[in-house]
This record gives structure tokens, C-alpha cells and sequence, in this order.
């Protein structure tokens, strides 16, 4: 089956060390992107690909970083410098299906630093 | 900037009531979607619906309807008899164009958790 992974879902990591958040997709698409969830609160995009070795930042990209050497990987570090890295990140990637670009969601990964 | 307006931050009915979820939305873009998401506390996104901003012709899927109107830019959620599973945090969305790369990004509003009780 076709997707999106996150690993893992629970993550816990002690205040001033760097943590990559894993996101793989088995869909063969060429956009990727992070989103950052808070609670009560939406979802807010951190940085985002459109192709293999080149990325964008998104509203919200202070203290991350990403890569994307390979089109179906697109890893997150959330650095010592993210002042609120606790928080839901959500991966996603998406396909231009001839109309609009549909985006699938990965299950997300909990961030809790203490 | 695109702008996604949930007003209802919580809502709690009684199961069989019917329940409408209100999304209001400002973009530029003369073409762009509209979108609805739930989700229940695993924390995925459940995608529900999509809407062309061409289209304004209501949906309706089983207990769920769409009520879109341009003139009021307005995307409103309609559960019909809600059921315990109904219970979930519910998400407008509306898409926005990245650069000149061609993808999209989605603009989330701050959703609206709904609590349906037995």
C-alpha cells in the first residue's frame, strides 16, 4: 500500500539536543512538506520541497532544518534553536492530478521536550 | 494573505442532534479549493471533502453536507443525526499557491473540536 510514514510517533528529547523527525512516502511524489501543530491551533507550514535537492522555507522555519537527497525522504531536525519544539509535526506530499494538487498526510509525530 | 476563520473553538451536543461547523475564508486567488478535515484523537488527518471555488453546488455525503457560498465566502459543515464517533477535531482549509514551482500549500484554520455525548 501507498503512503506517507512517520517514525516514530511518540518521540521525547531533553532541552538543547538537536531531533530529526523521520518522513518517507512510497507515492512517488515530488512535493513534500512539514506542518507544525500546536493545540488549539491549525496546522502551520514549517518548510516544504517541490523537487529532489531543493527546498523552501514556509511561515514558521526558525530553528529547523530539512534536506531532501531523495525524492521519497524529506527528514526534519528541530533544532536547539526552536524556542517551542514541543509540539505534532505533520509530513505530507502532494500531486498535481491535472485539476489541483492533492495533498496526502502522514499519521504524525509527537515532539515533547523537556 | 489567505486567511481561514473557524469562530467555534468547541461545540457540544447530544447524539442525534445536528451539528453545523462554520468556516469562513478570505483569499485573492480567484481560483482555489476549499477543504474539510477531521481529526479524532490518534492525531491523523482524515480528509472529508474537497470544493472547487468554481463549484458552489452543495454536497452531500451520507450524514455530512457542504453548504458553499462565494458571496459570503463562506464553507460550512452540516452532520446530520451526529453519532459519538462524530467526536473529533474538525479543520477548514484553503489551498495557496507556493511560488513559481506549481505546488500548493494549505492554509488551516484553528478548527473546531466537536464533543457529541450519548
Amino acid at each position: 500500500d501507498g503512503g506517507i510514514t512517520q517514525s516514530p510517533k511518540y518521540l521525547f528529547r531533553k532541552e538543547g539536543q538537536n531531533v530529526t523527525l523521520s518522513c518517507e512516502q512510497n507515492l512517488n511524489h515530488d512535493a513534500m512538506y512539514w506542518y507544525r501543530q500546536d493545540p488549539g491551533q491549525g496546522l502551520r507550514l514549517i518548510y516544504y520541497s517541490q523537487i529532489v535537492n531543493d527546498f523552501q522555507k514556509g511561515d514558521i522555519a526558525e530553528g529547523y532544518s530539512v534536506s531532501r537527497e531523495k525524492k521519497e525522504s524529506f527528514p526534519l531536525t528541530v533544532t536547539s534553536a526552536q524556542k517551542n519544539p514541543t509540539a505534532f509535526y505533520l509530513c505530507a506530499s502532494s500531486v498535481w492530478d491535472g485539476r489541483f494538487y492533492e495533498q496526502y498526510f502522514g499519521p504524525g509525530t509527537r515532539l515533547t521536550v523537556t | 494573505a489567505q486567511k481561514v476563520t473557524q469562530a467555534q473553538t468547541e461545540i457540544s451536543v447530544v447524539e442525534k442532534e445536528d451539528v453545523t461547523l462554520d468556516c469562513v475564508y478570505e483569499t485573492r486567488d480567484t481560483t482555489y479549493y476549499l477543504f474539510w478535515y477531521k481529526q479524532p484523537p490518534s492525531g491523523e488527518l482524515v480528509f472529508l471533502i474537497r470544493r472547487n471555488s468554481f463549484d458552489e453546488q452543495n454536497e452531500i455525503s451520507g450524514r455530512y453536507s457542504w453548504n458553499f457560498q462565494k458571496s459570503t465566502s463562506s464553507f460550512n459543515f452540516t452532520i446530520t443525526a451526529s453519532q459519538v464517533v462524530d467526536s473529533a477535531v474538525y479543520f477548514c482549509a484553503l489551498s495557496e499557491a507556493l511560488g513559481q514551482g506549481g505546488s500548493e500549500k494549505l492554509v488551516f484554520g484553528k478548527g473546531t473540536k466537536l464533543t457529541v455525548n450519548p
